[in-house]
């Protein structure tokens, strides 16, 4: 079936980068983009960006422009996400999300990998 | 960038038919497609493109949309619909960046 799974909890200082990696199977890596979304605590999602794990080629969201970085290594059907400079208010679950698109341009997130809670204190 | 709008809290009593909406300018030109999130757990697709559900997915759960307001409707509520639900859509601004609705915390009564 298919499945992403996550890298595991991290704490992090202020200022340091953190990179989460999610691992796909079950499907063809390249056929999909991935898209990560993180979630502050008791707070809503928010689009993060996303990877061509075909081209490698990016989209970020404006806010993260500078701070975001997304890789992947099709080898082992893995996409990254790395974050840097973080704050505080970077303390939050991310996710990564294989989205499909149809012939006239809608877009759906499926699956969801499992989340991973990254922890900015000081 | 586009935002999409939700009310955060909704209220249904059990087995009843409650409407969860959201509205945005990017719904004038891409269906919306609808996840749930229950505690703890990462968001589950219920609804995508004009009207389908994943395997999975029970038929008391639909979507339809009119103009810039996409609808998730759940038919018959069970308690284990109690969730936050969001729903998501491409940015119709010509940037390709997606947006999330602020979520809708769904209390079954």
């Amino acid at each position: 079936q298919v499945q992403l799974v996550q890298s595991g909890a991290e704490v992090k200082k202020p200022g340091a980068s953190v990179k989460v990696s999610c691992k796909a199977s079950g499907y063809t890596f390249t056929g999909y983009y991935m898209h990560w979304v993180r979630q502050a605590p008791g707070q809503g999602l928010e689009w993060m960006g996303r990877i061509n794990p075909n081209s490698g080629g990016t989209n970020y969201a404006q806010k993260f422009q500078g701070r975001v970085t997304m890789t992947r290594d099709t080898s082992i059907s893995t996409a990254y996400m790395e974050l840097s400079r973080l704050r505080s208010d970077d303390t939050a679950v991310y996710y990564c999300a294989r989205v499909t698109s149809n012939y006239v341009g809608d877009n759906w997130f499926d699956p969801w990998g499992q989340g991973t809670l990254v922890t900015v204190s000081s | 960038s586009s935002e999409l709008t939700q009310d955060p809290a909704v209220s249904v009593a059990l087995g009843q038919t409650v409407r969860i909406t959201c509205q945005g300018d990017s719904l004038r030109s891409y269906y919306a497609s609808w996840y749930q999130q229950k505690p703890g757990q990462a968001p589950v697709l219920v609804i995508y493109g004009k009207n389908n559900r994943p395997s999975g997915i029970p038929d008391r759960f639909s979507g339809s949309s009119s103009g810039n307001t996409a609808s998730l409707t759940i038919t018959g509520a069970q308690a284990e619909d109690e969730a936050d639900y969001y729903c998501n859509s491409r940015d119709s601004s010509g940037n390709h960046s997606w947006v999330f609705g602020g979520g809708t915390k769904l209390t079954v009564l």
